[in-house]
């Protein structure tokens, strides 16, 4: 049981590269979230997946797209990558009441 | 808005010296106040989930208490294992998400 897992685990991108992260939970959960973090700053949401076929989004989407592909996995794309999206990306889910959430390890992106 | 707030950012320890964190919080209609812990180069790791005021839960040497506007996360005894940003966050009964505080970086030294 690995819970939540996350590839890549640090990315370098140049401005206007494009890139997908990929977010994989073996919990069976339905609910599936994309955060960041910067120093200083709490996680903020950047989009959410209630289930299978739904997503919202959170605080700060702009710049970001997202595809729940199946129940497991829950992707990230970044179009065209901004040096402002420099950041650490968590991934994590949640179960039938939304209740407590579990993260993957992270990966950190570096737009140069 | 929500605001959860946390103080201090950052506090060092001698291994023995007990001590409390504060997160304080502004929302409508609290559902839960979750605790994490987070390693450098990590994510996020679940601690406690209090629900309503006077709830207190414990684990190991972390003890977890709420009020109607803050929640405290008392270390007693720490370790050098006990080092990490431990993180706060709030749910209302409104939707699904969860509001971060920034976190307070603890450093126990030996």
């Amino acid at each position: 049981n690995a819970g939540v897992t996350q590839t890549p685990k640090f990315q370098v991108l140049k401005t206007g590269q494009s890139m997908t992260l990929q977010c994989a939970q073996d919990m069976n959960h339905n609910s599936m979230y994309w955060y960041r973090q910067d120093p200083g700053m709490g996680l903020r949401l950047i989009y959410y997946s209630a289930s299978e076929g739904t997503t919202d989004k959170g605080e700060v989407p702009n710049g970001y797209n997202v595809s729940r592909l199946n129940k497991r996995e829950f992707s990230l794309r970044l179009e065209s990558a901004a040096p402002s999206q420099t950041s650490v990306y968590f991934c994590a889910s949640s179960g039938h009441n939304q209740e407590t959430q579990y993260f993957g390890p992270g990966t950190r992106l570096l737009v140069l | 808005e929500d605001q959860v707030t946390q103080s201090p950012e950052a506090l060092r320890l001698q291994e023995g010296e007990s001590s409390s964190l504060n997160c304080s919080y502004t929302v409508s209609g609290l559902r839960g106040l979750f605790w994490y812990r987070q390693d450098p180069g990590k994510g996020p790791e679940f601690l406690f989930t209090l629900y309503s005021a006077g709830e207190e839960k414990e684990k190991e040497r972390l003890k977890a208490t709420l009020t109607k506007k803050e929640s405290f996360l008392h270390i007693t005894a720490p370790k050098p294992e006990d080092s990490a940003t431990y993180l706060c966050a709030v749910r209302t009964a409104l939707d699904y998400k969860l509001s971060f505080g920034a976190g307070t970086t603890v450093t126990v030294r030996a």
